[in-house]
Parts: structure tokens; C-alpha cells; sequence
């Protein structure tokens, strides 16, 4: 059964810039017809996609964050990981990752998802 | 950016009650409209896709239907562990999600 772990800090000071890795277990993150993705929930609040990455490494992110974030892939290590800069309070959130099907564009595999707080 | 629009909000039912959400999206979409299910303290669902094609292991009670801007997601006859919020999402473009509704105990 397909895995994903998110891992990283919880706590971000403000104008820092956040990090996390999602590992895959369970599958190979080097599958074609598939791409993995970031997406974020301030708490009690909605869904917020953030970007995604194939394993080729090429990505697509949401414009409104796309000035902050880069996503790249590790196929060696089974890892994908996101960088947003220059957080602020507004940043606080849980973030999932998650796994796309690129035939039914939907995500089908999610992580437990890891609550990131930004403050001083 | 596609948007979403989600109703109810809130919805307050008993279990076997029949119950229906809605999605509206800002332009036509065709038929790419997902639904999950969240729970308190867990990740999303994925329960519909494409509107109206069932995902694996999900029971039969849930459906969906709709396409270009209107969507409808029903569960037939609720049950005590379908009580959670509920969010639609589009795959026509860059994937936004709608407001949620959550689905309470009357």
C-alpha cells in the first residue's frame, strides 16, 4: 500500500523560509502517469493546492504562491520536498502531500499531513 | 483561477437521512469535479471523481452527478461515520477546492 510521510519543522519564524519532504514507501516515486503534489490547510479552513512535480522534475505551481515555492524531486531517495520563502503568519497551516493521478487529475494517496506554525 | 462555490456551508442531519451538496464552478468545467471526505485531524478522501465515478472502497450510498458549472454529490441514506466535511475539486485546470460543507448531527 502506497505511503506518504511528511517531515520537517512545525515552527517558522516569520520572513524564514519554510521546508518540508514528503517520503513515498510502499511505491516508486519514478512512475510515469503520476505526479505528487503540495497542498495546505489553515486551520479550520479550506484547501489550498500549492504546487506539483513529476518525477521528471518538471512543475507546476499556484500562481498566487508561485513567486515563494519551489518543488523538486529526489527519484533516489524516493522524496519530493517544498520550499516556500519569506513566510509570514499567513503561512500557518497543515501541509499534505499527496500523490496525483494524471489520467483522473485527482489526488488519491494522501499523507497525515504536518501542522507548520509560523511565528517568532 | 476557477472558483468554487460550495452550499451549504453547514448542514445538520440525521442518520438516514438522504442528503445533497452542491458545487458551482465560476465557468464550465465539463465533467472534471472531484469530492473527498475530511474528518477532524485526518488528511482528505478522495470519494467521486470526474463527477460521477466512484472511487475504489468508497460505499455505494455516496454519488455524484453534474457537469459544466453544476455539481451535486448525494448520500442516500446517511450514516453515523459519514459526518465530516466535504469539499469539491476541480481538475479542469489548476486544482481549487470549494469552501466545504460540513455535515453535522442534527
Amino acid at each position: 500500500q502506497l505511503q506518504l510521510h511528511e517531515s520537517g519543522p512545525g515552527l517558522v519564524k516569520p520572513s524564514e523560509t519554510l521546508s518540508l519532504t514528503c517520503t513515498v514507501s510502499g511505491g516508486s516515486i519514478s512512475i510515469s502517469n503520476y505526479y505528487w503534489g503540495w497542498i495546505r490547510q489553515p486551520p479550520g479552513k479550506g484547501l489550498e493546492w500549492i504546487g506539483s512535480t513529476y518525477y521528471s522534475g518538471n512543475t507546476y505551481y499556484n500562481p498566487s504562491l508561485k513567486s515563494r515555492v519551489t518543488i523538486s524531486v529526489d527519484t533516489s531517495k524516493n522524496q519530493f520536498s517544498l520550499k516556500l520563502t519569506s513566510v509570514s503568519a499567513a503561512d500557518t497551516s497543515v501541509y499534505y502531500c499527496a500523490r496525483g493521478d494524471d489520467f483522473s487529475k485527482v489526488f488519491d494517496f494522501w499523507g497525515q499531513g504536518t501542522l507548520v506554525t509560523v511565528s517568532s | 483561477d476557477i472558483q468554487m462555490t460550495q452550499s451549504p456551508s453547514y448542514l445538520s442531519a440525521s442518520v438516514g437521512d438522504k442528503v445533497t451538496i452542491t458545487c458551482r464552478t465560476s465557468q464550465s468545467i465539463s465533467r472534471y469535479l472531484n469530492w473527498y471526505q475530511q474528518k477532524p485531524g485526518k488528511a482528505p478522501n478522495l470519494l467521486i471523481y470526474v463527477a460521477s465515478r466512484l472511487q475504489g472502497g468508497v460505499p455505494s450510498r455516496f454519488s455524484g452527478s453534474g457537469s459544466g458549472t453544476d455539481f451535486t454529490l448525494t448520500i442516500s441514506s446517511l450514516q453515523p461515520e459519514d459526518f465530516a466535511t466535504y469539499y469539491c475539486q476541480q481538475s479542469y485546470s489548476i486544482p481549487t477546492f470549494g469552501g466545504g460543507t460540513k455535515v453535522q448531527i442534527k
